[in-house]
């Protein structure tokens, strides 16, 4: 196994434009999280899966914003009519969980959006 | 909601000194603990966790961290830092029912040769 990846690692597109990430978590992990991050900021909360169930999305996240995990294992956020405030690294991680506790994130090298 | 508290944004420290990153966390319930560290060019990984038991954890590379449930703190420490040892690193809490880490906002470590 080669850990969590994300594709691409990097997007630059047009304001206004949609664009999707994917995630491959790591086989055994039944959590999978994605996660935005920007410059001086630790990792803002989007939303997250257990196995395929879509379990919490943020409250701050608009409904621009979708993920999808079938079968339970990658993913995809995908960003319907970026906005330049999009601008961020999206971070996917997962992890193995249960029983009230969760054993640690491993977190893929994410995926840098650039909205123009 | 929980919240994540990183009081030292950067800390300049030479090779040899000793490091503590402060790290408190808002929430009442049980929680779990984690440190993160993010090397230069490199992805965010795991550290050290507490679940339960020793407040005292030890995590890789000579990291531990004390977990003070009154304080609600949870404080990494080295005794003697190496130049490798610059990074950020990133203090996170998880409530054992919401499933979610809630994270800090980073403290830039810079060690000098």
């Amino acid at each position: 196994d080669t850990g969590v990846s994300q594709d691409p690692r990097h997007k630059i597109t047009k304001r206004g434009q949609n664009v999707t990430f994917r995630c491959d978590p790591i086989s055994e992990h039944n959590r999978l999280y994605w996660y935005r991050q920007t410059l001086g900021q630790g990792p803002e909360f989007l939303t997250y899966f257990q196995n395929e169930a879509q379990l919490e999305k943020s409250r701050l996240l608009s409904d621009r914003f979708s993920a999808e995990r079938p079968k339970g294992s990658f993913s995809t956020l995908e960003i319907q009519r970026t906005e330049q405030g999009d601008s961020a690294m999206y971070l996917c991680a997962s992890s193995l969980a249960g029983a009230g506790m969760d054993y640690g994130y491993t977190f893929g090298s994410g995926t840098r959006l650039t909205v123009v | 909601a929980q919240s994540v508290s990183q009081h030292n944004h950067h800390v300049i420290l030479s090779e040899a000194a000793s490091l503590e990153l402060g790290c408190n966390y808002s929430y009442g319930g049980t929680v779990n603990l984690f440190w993160y560290v993010q090397y230069p060019g490199q992805h965010l990984q795991l550290l050290l966790k507490y679940f339960s038991g020793d407040p005292l954890v030890k995590g890789i590379k000579g990291f531990e961290a004390e977990f003070i449930k009154s304080k609600f703190s949870f404080n990494l420490r080295k005794p003697s830092v190496q130049w490798s040892d610059t990074a950020e690193y990133f203090c996170a809490v998880a409530n054992t029912n919401a499933g979610k880490s809630t994270f800090g906002d980073g403290t830039t470590l810079t060690v000098k040769p």
